[in-house]
Formats: structure tokens, C-alpha cells, sequence
């Protein structure tokens, strides 16, 4: 399974954008890259998923680079809401077991 | 369209109790999973169920563990003899499909070992 490292905490005021970057220089060809968020006392919830170049939903963008060795979760104009732990995971296409490393802690600053 | 339900949502067990965590999945998944969080840790995978059926219990401790996820009725999760160790958030989710479809997560049942 490739490892991944990401920032253990960010802050942010409202209404920036917040860009979190995950590393993952062992991913594998198959693998693809998911983005989760967990608020405290709940289970996590699937944000996004890639493969390659960028891409968007109505709640963030995901940009990897050609080399796929790293990602960007892009939260485009945080609110004090999006205070949460973001975890970013990277597995097979027929992987069904979720590896969650310690996340990034996001802090919404009012 | 109710989601994942876990119960309790806290439980309390002195060491060498028995502890039983319950998980209802969505409405027509038949595909459970369950996932262990220690304090200030990630989730880890601990069982793949499919009614009646374990699929992968590699995540699982050998002993005092165990999963089942009857025909009728949620999945449980039951720990034997538990210990402090044991104590941790523990989280179970449900998917329609199996392999990498995605996972819909519940609140999860944080257990306390006194």
C-alpha cells in the first residue's frame, strides 16, 4: 500500500481557499487517490476521488500533477463549517480496504 | 433515505466484560466493513462482511474478536474479555457493491474500557 504524508494541521481564516497536499511517491499505477473528511465524534465522508489531471464536484477540486506522486485537496472559500481532519488515501481500483494516516487537522479561523 | 446507524453511541464496559457493537446498514447494501480509531489516530480496517458471509477479517485480532453479519438483522462486533486497549472509536460503514465502490460511513460506538 503506498504511504502517504500530508501536513498534521492547517489554519485558515474564512472565506480563503485552502490547498492540502498530500505526498505519495510510491503510488502505484492502479491506485487512485481519495479525499476524506471527518468531523469530530462522526465517521469520515467521502469528499473526492482521482486518477490524474484535475478534478472538480461542488465541494472541492482535486489537482495531480502527470508524476502522481502528490495531490491538492482544494477547498475553495472555507467556512468556520469545514473545521475537520482531511484525510487523504490512496488505493486500487478494487481496494476495499480504506488506509487513513493521521490527516490534516483544518482549523476555520472566523 | 436513513444512513448508517451504529449503536450505542457510547458504551462502558470494565475490563473483562464482553462488548457488543451493532451496525445497521443503508437501505439495500449488503456489503459492511468495520474500522477501528484509536485517539489522534487514522481509522483502521478491521473486517469485510457480506450477509452471512466474512470476506476478510485480516484486520482483526485473533483473539476475542469477532464479526458476524446475520441473513436478518444489523452486523455485530463483538469483543470478548475486554481489556483498556481496547478502548477506542470504532466505526462501521456499508457500501452496495463490494471492491472499491464507495463507502457510506456511521456516527460509530466509542467504547470505554474502565
Amino acid at each position: 500500500l503506498a504511504k502517504t504524508t500530508q501536513p498534521i494541521s492547517m489554519d485558515s481564516y474564512e472565506g480563503q481557499e485552502v490547498n492540502i497536499t498530500c505526498s505519495h511517491n510510491n503510488i502505484a499505477t492502479n491506485d487512485y487517490i481519495t479525499w476524506y473528511q471527518q468531523f469530530p465524534s462522526q465517521g469520515p465522508r467521502f469528499i473526492i476521488q482521482g486518477y490524474k489531471t484535475k478534478v472538480t464536484n461542488e465541494v472541492a477540486s482535486l489537482f495531480i500533477p502527470a508524476d502522481r506522486k502528490s495531490s491538492t485537496l482544494s477547498l475553495p472559500r472555507v467556512s468556520l463549517s469545514d473545521t475537520a481532519v482531511y484525510y487523504c488515501l490512496v488505493g486500487g481500483a478494487g481496494s476495499y480496504q480504506l488506509t487513513f494516516g493521521k490527516g490534516t487537522k483544518l482549523s476555520v479561523i472566523p | 433515505n436513513a444512513g448508517v446507524m451504529q449503536n450505542p453511541r457510547h458504551l462502558v464496559r470494565r475490563r473483562g466484560q464482553e462488548a457488543r457493537l451493532r451496525c445497521s446498514p443503508m437501505k439495500g447494501h449488503s456489503h459492511v466493513y468495520w474500522y477501528r480509531q484509536l485517539p489522534e489516530e487514522g481509522l483502521k480496517f478491521m473486517v469485510y462482511l457480506q450477509k452471512e458471509n466474512i470476506i476478510d477479517e485480516s484486520g482483526m485480532p485473533k483473539e476475542r474478536f469477532s464479526a458476524e453479519f446475520p441473513k436478518e438483522g444489523p452486523s455485530i462486533l463483538r469483543i470478548q474479555q475486554v481489556v483498556r486497549g481496547d478502548s477506542a472509536a470504532y466505526f462501521c460503514a456499508s457500501s452496495l457493491a463490494g471492491g472499491p465502490d464507495e463507502q457510506y460511513f456511521g456516527p460509530g460506538t466509542r467504547l470505554t474500557v474502565t
